[in-house]
């Protein structure tokens, strides 16, 4: 399978707690996302790579918040100090960097994180 | 920043059925307008997309038109079958370079095709 893996799928935590979400993109992407789910609403934008080189991040993102990509290829999104507010889908998407014209991205299935 | 709302949030259809589905969004330098799909425990999927520089874009059963005087942009779906019950968002982003795949979203519209 050549898609977004991420892992784990499903995951939950006591309110304080540390996670750490995984995603391995299609291989090829120098380009990775992180988007963040809640229920009923569509995704919105955290954070973007080009290779490791984290490039923009959301204001959503706050300092409990680190993603790291660190050899252009996997990143890990961390969430310290979980609160019940960060219960949502972690999406992760790529996208090849020479794919002028095109903006599409590769979603992987997410990491739903329950914080109780 | 870029705002894209959505309408209908949820949408019903007969199988056969035409389904259309309007977004609107707010920042003029937006260019690109991709429209995604997403089953039950699974990510978006893009199924069309459009570029500013063109109105309307058609793939078998499926089409999208974009006004950019107006802002708005729809998705059009005929002879709709139970397959293509889903959530279907739409998005706009800045379409070049590392901006292209920083898409504000819509809310969803969830469809529904009863055979």
């Amino acid at each position: 399978d050549t898609g977004v893996s991420q892992d784990p799928r499903h995951k939950i935590t006591k309110r304080g707690q540390n996670v750490t979400f995984r995603c391995d993109p299609i291989s090829e992407h120098n380009r990775l996302y992180w988007y963040r789910q809640t229920l009923g609403q569509g995704p919105e934008f955290l954070t973007y790579f080009q290779n490791e080189a984290q490039l923009e991040k959301s204001r959503l993102l706050s300092d409990r918040f680190s993603a790291e990509r660190p050899k252009g290829s996997f990143s890990t999104l961390e969430i310290q100090r979980t609160e019940q507010g960060d219960s949502a889908m972690y999406l992760c998407a790529s996208r090849s960097g020479t794919s002028l014209g095109t903006g599409e991205l590769f979603f992987g299935e997410g990491s739903r994180l329950t914080v109780l | 920043g870029e705002n894209v709302e959505q309408h209908p949030s949820t949408l019903s259809v007969q199988e056969g059925d035409s389904a259309v589905i309007k977004c609107t969004y707010s920042d003029s330098a937006s260019n690109y307008f991709p429209w995604y799909k997403q089953e039950l425990g699974k990510g978006p999927q893009l199924i069309i997309d459009i570029r500013s520089n063109v109105g309307e874009k058609k793939d078998q059963r499926i089409a999208v038109t974009l006004n950019k005087t107006a802002k708005h942009f729809s998705l059009h779906i005929t002879e709709t079958q139970p397959e293509d019950s889903a959530v279907y968002f739409c998005a706009a982003s800045g379409g070049f370079g590392f901006n292209a795949g920083k898409s504000t979203f819509g809310d969803g519209t969830t469809l529904t095709v009863k055979p």
